[in-house]
C-alpha cells in the first residue's frame, strides 16, 4: 500500500536555529496537511493545502513557521527560529480531495526536540 | 469552532470489552472519525460515521448520535496490542476552516 513519506524521522536542534521537515504525500492526493502533536495531546492542524494552495493556515504561527507546496506534490514545513515550545511530533497527512468520508493517511512523523 | 471531549485514560483487562466515549460541539458536522495511535507512531484509521447508528468492523464498532453530539468506540475481545491512544476527530462542512479537528485522545491500557 502506498505511504506518506516524511523525513527526517528525528531532529534535534538548539533554540534559535532553523529546521525543515519534508513530506511526500501519496501519489494523486490533492490535499496535504501538516499537524503538530504535543505529547499526550491530539494532533493540531497547522496548515492544509489543496494542490499548491493554502486553504487553512489559521493555526500556523506565521512569525516563525512557513510551509510550501510549490508544485502541488511534496511539501516543506520550516521553523525559524526554533523555540523550546516547538518540541513535538510533526505529522504530515494526505487524502484524495479532503472532503466527505475520506480518511487521512498519515506519515510516520518527525519528532523534533529543541534544546 | 469545535470542541471535542474524551476521557484521558482508561484501563481494561485482556479479553474484556471497553467503550470509549467522545462528545463534540461543532458549528457544522460532516462526519466523525476514530483513529488508533501507538506510542511514537502515526495515527491509523479505524472507523468513520456520518449517519446515526452503529458501524461494525471486526472487533471494533463505532456509534454516532448526531442529535446528542456523541460517539463511542467499542472494542471487543481486547488484546494486549490494543493498548494505544484512541483519537476522536470531527470533520466540519466543506469550506470551513480546520475541516478535521482531533480530540486529545484516550490512552487505553490493556492489562493481562
Amino acid at each position: 500500500e502506498a505511504e506518506v513519506a516524511q523525513s527526517p524521522r528525528y531532529k534535534i536542534t538548539e533554540k534559535s536555529q532553523a529546521v525543515a521537515f519534508w513530506c511526500d504525500p501519496i501519489s494523486g492526493h490533492a490535499t496535504l496537511y501538516w499537524y503538530r502533536q504535543i505529547l499526550g495531546q491530539g494532533p493540531e492542524l497547522l496548515v492544509q493545502f489543496q494542490d499548491e494552495s493554502v486553504v487553512d493556515d489559521s493555526q500556523l504561527p506565521k512569525d516563525r513557521f512557513s510551509a510550501e507546496r510549490l508544485k502541488g506534490v511534496d511539501s516543506t514545513l520550516k521553523i525559524q527560529p526554533a523555540e523550546l515550545g516547538d518540541s513535538a511530533m510533526y505529522l504530515c497527512a494526505s487524502s484524495p480531495t479532503g472532503t466527505g468520508q475520506e480518511k487521512l493517511f498519515f506519515g510516520s512523523g518527525t519528532q523534533l526536540s529543541v534544546l | 469552532g469545535q470542541n471535542i471531549d474524551q476521557p484521558t485514560e482508561m484501563t481494561a483487562t485482556e479479553g474484556a470489552i471497553v467503550q470509549i466515549n467522545c462528545t463534540y460541539q461543532t458549528s457544522g458536522f460532516n462526519g466523525l472519525f476514530w483513529y488508533q495511535q501507538h506510542a511514537g507512531e502515526a495515527p491509523t484509521f479505524l472507523s468513520y460515521n456520518v449517519l446515526d447508528g452503529l458501524e461494525e468492523k471486526g472487533r471494533f464498532s463505532s456509534f454516532l448520535s448526531r442529535s446528542k453530539g456523541y460517539s463511542y468506540l467499542l472494542l471487543k475481545e481486547l488484546q494486549m496490542k490494543d493498548s494505544a491512544s484512541y483519537l476522536c476527530a470531527v470533520r466540519s462542512l466543506p469550506g470551513s476552516a480546520r475541516q478535521l479537528t482531533f480530540g486529545s485522545g484516550t490512552q487505553l491500557t490493556v492489562l493481562p
